[in-house]
């Protein structure tokens, strides 16, 4: 079964930092393109960050840019999000995604249930 | 990386159609036939529906189909159903390999 599952959510202080995981299987990890992305309580989807399939090229949106890295490690499988300096508007359910083609932009068509991240003192 | 534009809700009777529309740019839905759209019911996580405009993935009724003209993408859904009730999302390639997603419909099914 193709499946992604995050892990590494829970409460962090306002300053903070976390580690987001996501392990794949079902697929071939290393060949496709990864992305995280969240969702804010009662809000909408929002693009996080996306890595290429080896993982030598990432992208971050403005509102995360310097403070999250996404990375990924072939060998195991799985996909990390590290996020430092975190804010209260970080607080959201973060989705790990898997893009659909080998080139970023063609839609993301394997999702994780979520991990829950909250930010608060 | 402006949110792209979509309506807040947009109702229909069973076996009527709607078209949910999401609003972008030239820099993003105009620039690139990458759209994508995404059904997320309550508590769920999001799922492809539509990829590049108008091309469904396996497994995906035909009652949905989308299409683009310009800087605005549609979601059409056809023969509306029950289990069709859920928020909807746009998305789109907005370039150096970043994704901006529309703001979201709820759809109802009356």
């Amino acid at each position: 079964e193709v499946q992604v599952l995050e892990s590494g959510g829970g409460l962090v202080q306002p300053g903070g930092s976390l580690r987001l995981s996501c392990a794949a299987s079902g697929f071939t990890f290393s060949s496709s393109a990864m992305s995280w992305v969240r969702q804010a309580p009662g809000k909408g989807l929002e693009w996080v960050s996306l890595i290429n399939y080896r993982g030598g090229i990432t992208y971050y949106a403005d509102s995360v840019k310097g403070r999250f890295t996404i990375s990924r490690d072939n060998a195991k499988n799985t996909l990390y999000l590290q996020m430092n300096s975190l804010r209260a508007e970080d607080t959201a359910v973060y989705y790990c995604a898997k893009d659909r083609a080998a080139a970023p932009g063609g839609g993301m068509d394997v999702w994780g249930q979520g991990t829950t991240v909250t930010v608060s003192s | 990386q402006s949110a792209l534009t979509q309506p807040a809700s947009v109702s229909g009777s069973p076996g009527q159609s709607i078209t949910i529309s999401c609003t972008g740019t030239s820099s993003d839905v105009g620039s690139y036939n990458l759209v994508s759209w995404y059904q997320q019911h309550p508590g769920k996580a999001p799922k492809l529906m539509i990829y590049e405009v108008s091309k469904r993935p396996s497994g995906v009724s035909n009652r949905f189909s989308g299409s683009k003209s310009g800087n605005t993408a549609s979601l059409t859904i056809s023969g509306l159903q029950a289990e069709d009730a859920a928020d909807y999302y746009c998305c789109s390639y907005g370039g150096s390999s970043t994704y901006v997603f529309g703001t979201g419909t709820k759809v109802t099914v009356l």
